[in-house]
């Protein structure tokens, strides 16, 4: 099984500052077949379901605003955003989908500080 | 618009059965694959069940499999889990999701609450 391992637990970034989350997998999640990392961000704010940010480690979904950003290969992945707004507080996941067992991050909680 | 909703949730005694269903709207359920994710209180997401658009594909984290079954009727256009043997750990809101062009959840339900308790 593919175990995915999130930093920080927490982190409280400033409004306006940059928040980066980090998403490490036991094992690469990169295809070599189509050259496509099978990893993907969700946003949870408090009692809703999670929200779809970027799948393919780095296409972002329609709707999703554009300073939401994943990158990395492999077995690390980023999530980034650009400016930290209000509206950004929640708990965010990563997931992996490359083996079918579509193991989750423990999550990392984003405050501001 | 793509909607899932789920029901089926309560109330039930360790040991106990319980089926959840999952009724989609707003696009061709045949045509997609579909998991369960659940929540526990306070805690973060666990994948739990997968199944492909015609069911010939099904998979189970170690934590409910042999106990958990996945099943649709694209028919219906519904998404099921039968539950048995419920423990107390298996208290969680629990969440159908479609996938999108690959297995990841591009649309969730709202979630069902499970509580399993004497």
């Amino acid at each position: 099984d593919i175990v995915m391992t999130q930093s920080p637990d927490s982190l409280a970034v400033s409004l306006g500052e940059r928040a980066t989350i980090n998403c490490k997998s036991s094992q690469s999640v990169l295809s070599r077949s189509n050259n496509k990392n099978y990893l993907a961000w969700y946003q949870q704010k408090p009692g809703q379901p999670p929200k779809l940010l970027i799948y393919w480690a780095s296409a972002r979904e329609s709707g999703v605003p554009d300073r939401f950003s994943g990158s990395g290969s492999g077995t690390d992945f980023t999530l980034t955003i650009s400016s930290l707004q209000a509206e950004d507080v929640a708990v965010y996941y990563c997931q992996q989908y490359y083996s079918t067992l579509y193991s989750f991050g423990q999550g990392t909680k984003l405050e501001i500080k | 618009e793509v909607q899932l909703v789920e029901s089926g949730g309560g109330l039930v005694q360790p040991g106990g059965s319980l089926r959840l269903s999952c009724a989609a709207s707003g696009f061709t359920f045949s045509s997609y694959s579909m998991n369960w994710v659940r929540q526990a209180p306070g805690k973060g997401l666990e994948w739990l069940s997968y199944i492909s658009s015609s069911s010939s594909s099904m998979y189970y984290a170690d934590s409910v499999r042999g106990r958990f079954t996945i099943s649709r009727d694209n028919a219906k256009n519904s998404l099921y889990l039968q539950m048995n043997s419920l423990r107390a750990e298996d208290t969680a809101v629990y969440y159908c999701a479609r996938e999108g062009s690959a297995s990841y959840s591009h649309y969730w339900g709202q979630g069902t609450l499970v509580t399993v308790s004497s």
